[in-house]
């Protein structure tokens, strides 16, 4: 099994592009979570989905955040602008559901640094 | 509403000491417990789970216990090892709130040999 796979691992950019992350879900999980780590705010629940519908996006910092998840094999998180407070490991999360005794399945992360 | 509260780090044992590291829980519902772990470099793995009271979740020599009356699920491990030094999530899911996970701060662990 190839667990969650998330695109790129690295990303360093200049403050004001677009950042695009990529996260492959487990085959057959029916929920996806986006998070993002840091030092000072510690996990944060950015937004998750289920069988590919936003349920909940109130963790979004900002307008400058969106993500999609067109198919139950992909999704993606944008930000743009993107700013140096954005800089963090950001986190694909999926699970066979929303059931209460799931477990979250994390990827590897990915880095963003930007400059 | 949900929170998860663990004990502040960061925690330096010695190999083959014991470890606790405390974590106690608010839901509104009837939550399920976890405790994750996170190697330097890599995503949260899960280690072990309880989803009702008095269930003991266990991997790896590591053990945990649902005490609902305490509101607690505090890790412990007999003997740690230099392997085991990472940082450790403790958190919650619960059907209330639509089974997102709730994590507290993590706690990081180092064993010295």
């Amino acid at each position: 099994d190839a667990g969650v796979i998330q695109s790129p691992r690295h990303e360093v950019t200049e403050m004001g592009q677009e950042v695009t992350l990529r996260c492959k879900p487990i085959s057959g999980h029916n929920s996806l979570f986006w998070y993002r780590q840091t030092m000072m705010r510690g996990l944060e629940l950015l937004i998750y989905f289920n069988n590919n519908v936003p349920i909940d996006d109130s963790g979004m910092p900002e307008d400058r955040f969106s993500a999609k998840m067109p198919n139950a094999s992909f999704s993606t998180l944008k930000i743009q602008p993107s700013e140096p407070r954005d800089s963090a490991v950001y986190f694909c999360a999926s699970s066979p559901g929303l059931g209460r005794t799931n477990e979250q399945y994390f990827g590897p992360g990915t880095r963003l640094t930007v400059t | 509403g949900n929170s998860v509260t663990q004990m502040e780090g960061p925690v330096t044992l010695s190999e083959e000491a014991f470890l606790t590291i405390n974590c106690t829980y608010t839901a509104t519902g009837y939550p399920s417990l976890f405790w994750y772990v996170q190697y330097p470099g890599e995503g949260l793995q899960l280690l072990l789970k309880a989803t009702k009271a008095d269930d003991k979740g266990s991997n790896k020599g590591f053990e945990a216990t649902y005490r609902k009356e305490t509101t607690s699920f505090h890790l412990e491990k007999g003997s740690v090892q230099v392997s085991d030094s990472a940082v450790y999530f403790c958190a919650l899911s619960d059907r209330d709130t639509g089974n997102q996970f709730y994590f507290g701060t993590g706690t990081s662990l180092t064993v010295i040999p």
